[in-house]
């Protein structure tokens, strides 16, 4: 079945402490980003990446950090989250072919900074 | 720039009546495609339809359907004989030839939630 899957569903962590959030897809789709979701703003992308080790800026990359060392996965790094952070991410990706691509997305981390 | 406006938070219906969200955007692309998606409680989002700028034909799927007016920039969205599955938060989403200039892929409205009582 294709799929973007994250991990972990839901987390709960304080403010410093590093945590990583995977994301993985079976498409062999070259582009991929996150989002983040909050009340009243809809999703902002974060980051994104075209291909393999390559990876840009987004509207709200400040706090965050991404790698793309293999196609199929894109994780997402918070070195030292602080509660403004606290948010619904999504992790999406698409075919690179044509514009009119649709984004196929994860199941959502809901993470909460204490 | 790209901007997406859905001015409607949330919409409450009773079951059975139609109801129209709607979805305003900005672009200075000529070519440029519109998207809906749906989040239902359980929080993923269900990708529900794609347009191109070129082909102004609106389009029905089931009790779907979906008004694509280029002379107004608007994209709305119309549920018939509506049903409690419906409750959920809509959202509209564009994307130009310039998203990489603008370092965004897809540009997502605030969304609008919408309740279906029954």
């Amino acid at each position: 079945e294709a799929q973007v899957t994250q991990n972990p569903r839901y987390l709960i962590t304080v403010t410093g402490k590093k945590l990583t959030v995977t994301c993985s897809q079976n498409m062999n789709h070259e582009y991929m980003s996150w989002y983040r979701q909050d009340p009243g703003l809809g999703l902002r992308q974060i980051y994104y990446s075209m291909n393999v080790e390559v990876t840009d800026k987004g509207d709200v990359p400040e706090g965050y950090k991404v790698s793309r060392k293999e196609k199929r996965n894109f994780p997402l790094i918070l070195e030292s989250p602080s509660p403004n952070q606290t948010s619904l991410y999504f992790c999406a990706s698409r075919a690179r072919g044509t514009d009119n691509e649709k984004l196929f997305f994860g199941s959502g981390t809901q993470l909460s900074v204490l | 720039a790209q901007k997406v406006t859905q001015a409607q938070t949330e919409i409450s219906v009773v079951e059975k009546e139609d109801v129209t969200l709607d979805c305003v955007y900005e672009t200075r692309d000529t070519t440029y495609y519109l998207f809906w998606y749906k989040q239902p409680p359980s929080g993923e989002l269900v990708f529900l339809i794609r347009r191109n700028s070129f082909d102004e034909q609106n389009e029905i799927s089931g009790r779907y359907s979906w008004n694509f007016q280029k002379s107004t920039s608007s994209f709305n969205f119309t549920i018939t004989a509506s049903q409690v599955v419906d409750s959920a938060v809509y959202f509209c989403a564009l994307r130009d030839r310039f998203w990489e200039i603008n370092n965004n892929d897809m540009r997502f409205g605030a969304g609008t939630r919408l309740t279906v009582k029954p």
